[in-house]
């Protein structure tokens, strides 16, 4: 497709279940970024990838969420036993080289 | 580091009425600014963005802004509004290349 795609749109998790999200970006871009959006909040920084590489997780909030990019294209958002705080959007992002960051329309979390 | 901070929270207004949305930054390098909109239970999509370049900064939907450097400001304003505007909206910064760094929002509330 013509934009960045997320699945799925909305999952409800159970406390303590995993759950793993994924983004196809834009095709031909090199940069990939995920975000955290809480109720009321801005996006908040999460990750990002260069091509297969992971150059900057500093953002992803405990040890519990995990976030890859094997082949350079399609990325993967896992968050492990998941918490109610980790409720909130999940933004994926993808730019080429002239640094215009386009978003997804975002995975929707909520942890019961 | 770099900051964001948008001074509205929320910014009511009539149909056709002009608007203006604040945004102020702080960077100790050079930035890029941009503006993104956010309709309810969507993603984030790119109003506008100031790379280099002509100050004033003209976008999607009749918006524009302009970046002020003595100033450290972006604001964002559009002569008249229409219902369909509501939504809200998130100013950005980044460095080159590297990831935004959002404020909290401002939700704009256009009323007939």
């Amino acid at each position: 497709g013509a934009g960045v795609s997320q699945s799925p749109r909305y999952k409800v998790a159970k406390r303590g279940q995993d759950v793993a999200l994924r983004c196809d970006p834009i095709s031909g871009h090199v940069s990939l970024f995920w975000y955290q959006q809480a109720l009321g909040q801005g996006p908040e920084f999460l990750t990002y990838f260069q091509n297969e590489a992971q150059l900057d997780k500093s953002g992803l909030p405990s040890d519990r969420f995990f976030a890859e990019r094997p082949e350079g294209s399609v990325s993967t958002l896992k968050i492990q036993r998941t918490q109610q705080e980790d409720s909130a959007v999940y933004l994926c992002a993808s730019s080429p080289v002239d640094g215009t960051i386009y978003f997804g329309e975002g995975s929707w979390l909520t942890v019961v | 580091a770099q900051s964001v901070t948008q001074l509205d929270s929320q910014v009511p207004v009539f149909e056709e009425a002009p608007v203006e949305l604040r945004c102020n930054y702080s960077s100790s390098v050079s930035v890029y600014l941009f503006w993104y909109v956010q309709y309810p239970n969507q993603g984030l999509q790119l109003l506008l963005k100031y790379l280099s370049g002509s100050t004033l900064v003209k976008g999607i939907n009749g918006f524009e802004a302009e970046f002020n450097k003595s100033q450290t400001s972006f604001h964002l304003r559009k002569p008249s509004v229409h219902i369909s505007d509501t939504a809200e909206y998130f100013c950005a910064v980044s460095e080159a290349a590297g990831n935004l760094i959002f404020g909290k929002g401002t939700k704009l509330s256009v009323k007939p």
